[in-house]
C-alpha cells in the first residue's frame, strides 16, 4: 500500500460545480497535512494546511479524519482557474523532516 | 522579497556526462530540499539540508547523485555519469525550517534531459 493514495482522476466538471477529492494516508502516527495545487509544467503551491478541526478558505474546504486516515479537500462553485493537479501532502510520521507527496489528482474544469 | 530560484531552467546534455544544479532558496529558509518529478509522475523525495547538513540522502537514487550546501544558502545537486532515466524536473523548495509543519517554497525547476 502506498503511504499516500489519492484518486488519479482526471476529474471533469462543469464550471459552478463542486468537487470533492479524497486522500488517504498509511501511517496512523502522521501529523502534519496539506493540500498543494500544481498547475501544468509548473512547480507546486500550497494551497492550505488540514488541521484536525477543519478548515475552510473561501471555496475551499479541507477535512481529516484521523479515524479512517483520509483527508479530503472541497472545492465549491468551481472556476476554470481551479484546473490543476491537486496533491495530498503528509508528513513522515516521526520524522517530520519529509513530506511525502501523493501523485496528485487532476481536476479539469469546463465553461 | 525573491522567491527560491534554480539554475538552469533547462539542460540537455549527453549520456555520460556530468551536470550541476543549482538552487538559490529564499533568504533566511535553514530548511532546503531537492525533489525529481517526472513526466506524469508524483514528486520524489531527494535530499534535505538543515543549514548545510544532510541529515537525510535517503532519497538519492544512486551514488552518482550527490548534493552539498554551502553558508546555510546555496544548493548544488550534482549528477555524475548522467543516463537516460534521470531526465526529470529537479525540483527545489525551501522552508523556514525542517519542521514538518512549515510550509515548502518551491523554485521553478530545472527540466534536464539526457539525450
Amino acid at each position: 500500500r502506498k503511504e499516500v493514495e489519492q484518486d488519479p482522476g482526471p476529474f471533469n466538471v462543469p464550471e459552478g460545480a463542486t468537487v470533492a477529492f479524497n486522500c488517504t494516508y498509511s501511517n496512523s502516527a502522521s501529523q502534519s497535512f496539506f493540500w498543494y495545487r500544481q498547475d501544468c509544467r509548473k512547480e507546486p503551491k500550497l494551497l492550505m494546511s488540514v488541521y484536525s478541526s477543519g478548515n475552510e478558505d473561501g471555496r475551499f474546504t479541507a477535512q481529516l479524519n484521523r479515524a479512517s486516515q483520509y483527508i479530503s479537500l472541497l472545492i465549491r462553485d468551481s472556476k476554470l482557474s481551479d484546473s490543476a493537479t491537486y496533491l495530498c501532502v503528509v508528513s513522515n510520521a516521526g520524522n517530520n523532516r519529509k513530506l511525502i507527496w501523493g501523485l496528485g489528482t487532476s481536476l479539469a474544469v469546463n465553461p | 522579497g525573491a522567491g527560491v530560484s534554480q539554475s538552469p531552467s533547462n539542460k540537455v546534455t549527453e549520456k555520460g556526462k556530468d551536470v550541476e544544479l543549482r538552487c538559490d532558496p529564499i533568504s533566511g529558509h535553514t530548511a532546503l530540499y531537492w525533489y525529481r518529478q517526472s513526466l506524469g509522475q508524483g514528486l520524489e523525495f531527494l535530499i534535505y539540508f538543515q543549514g548545510n547538513s544532510a541529515p537525510d540522502k535517503s532519497g538519492l537514487p544512486s551514488d552518482r547523485f550527490s548534493a552539498e550546501r554551502t553558508g546555510g544558502s546555496v544548493s548544488t545537486l550534482t549528477i555524475q555519469r548522467t543516463q537516460q532515466e534521470d531526465s526529470a524536473v529537479y525540483l527545489c523548495a525551501s522552508s523556514l525550517d525542517s519542521s514538518g509543519g512549515n510550509e515548502q517554497f518551491f523554485g521553478p525547476g530545472t527540466r534536464l534531459t539526457v539525450l
